[in-house]
């Protein structure tokens, strides 16, 4: 099935930007996700790219992705402290079911002031 | 607004006790899935469900077992509680793809269960 990899920590500065990482191991997946956890809540879309895009942005945030690395980021610019929160990655998830998703670990994205 | 809710936000449960987590949505979807949360290790699907009385085992199946009796509601039982099930546990549902590959999941707020 589909592995999804991710750093588990990223410290940032108030107002630089933010790259969080993720390698994927399925290059089925018709999109890719990023969610967001805010503290003692459970997740919330942020964004997703459809797999046949290398990019995408929306406001603060860009989404590239390189298919050939099976590799996904995140770039968060202008950190705010309000984007303190865990980012998880996800694609299909091939284990069986149509519409499942694999996450990753998860990166808990820290701002220093 | 899709709306998710869970039965419980906190949770204390003995070893050894039948335990129901409840999770309910509004939105007409088909799919929806049981998530464990731990640190260090992500989410983890522990069930899902793509319609009524249908069920999926997902990753970590052993020790639960789930309930699909009505669209909206899924059900995830702990058989016999054991400590090692403490955990924060997170409901999503999802309508039917639509053929384009999108399948966004709408998670509910997630219920911590601990077993003592």
């Amino acid at each position: 099935g589909e592995d999804v990899e991710q750093s588990l920590f990223l410290s940032v500065r108030e107002g630089d930007s933010s790259v969080i990482n993720c390698t994927y191991t399925d290059s089925s997946s018709t999109y890719l996700y990023w969610y967001k956890q805010e503290p003692g809540a459970g997740l919330q879309l942020l964004t997703y790219i459809f797999s046949n895009m290398d990019m995408k942005q929306d406001q603060r945030l860009t989404v590239l992705l390189n298919k050939k690395d099976k590799h996904l980021s995140l770039r968060i610019a202008d950190t705010q402290t309000g984007d303190s929160a865990i980012y998880f990655c996800a694609g299909r998830h091939s284990g069986g079911g149509a519409d499942g998703l694999t996450f990753g670990k998860g990166t808990h994205l820290i701002i220093q002031p | 607004d899709v709306k998710v809710t869970q039965s419980s936000r906190y949770l204390v449960k003995r070893t050894g006790e039948k335990v129901f987590l409840e999770c309910v949505q509004d939105m007409d979807h088909e799919n929806m899935f049981w998530y464990r949360q731990d640190p260090g290790l992500g989410l983890r699907l522990i069930y899902f469900s793509y319609d009524v009385k249908m069920k999926e085992k997902g990753d970590i199946p052993e020790g639960y077992s789930v309930s699909r009796e009505k669209k909206e509601r899924f059900s995830l039982i702990l058989e016999s509680a054991s400590t090692n099930q403490t955990s924060m546990y997170l409901c999503a549902s999802s309508p039917v793809e639509s053929g384009t590959g999108l399948s966004e999941q709408y998670f509910g707020p997630g219920t911590r269960l601990t077993v003592t």
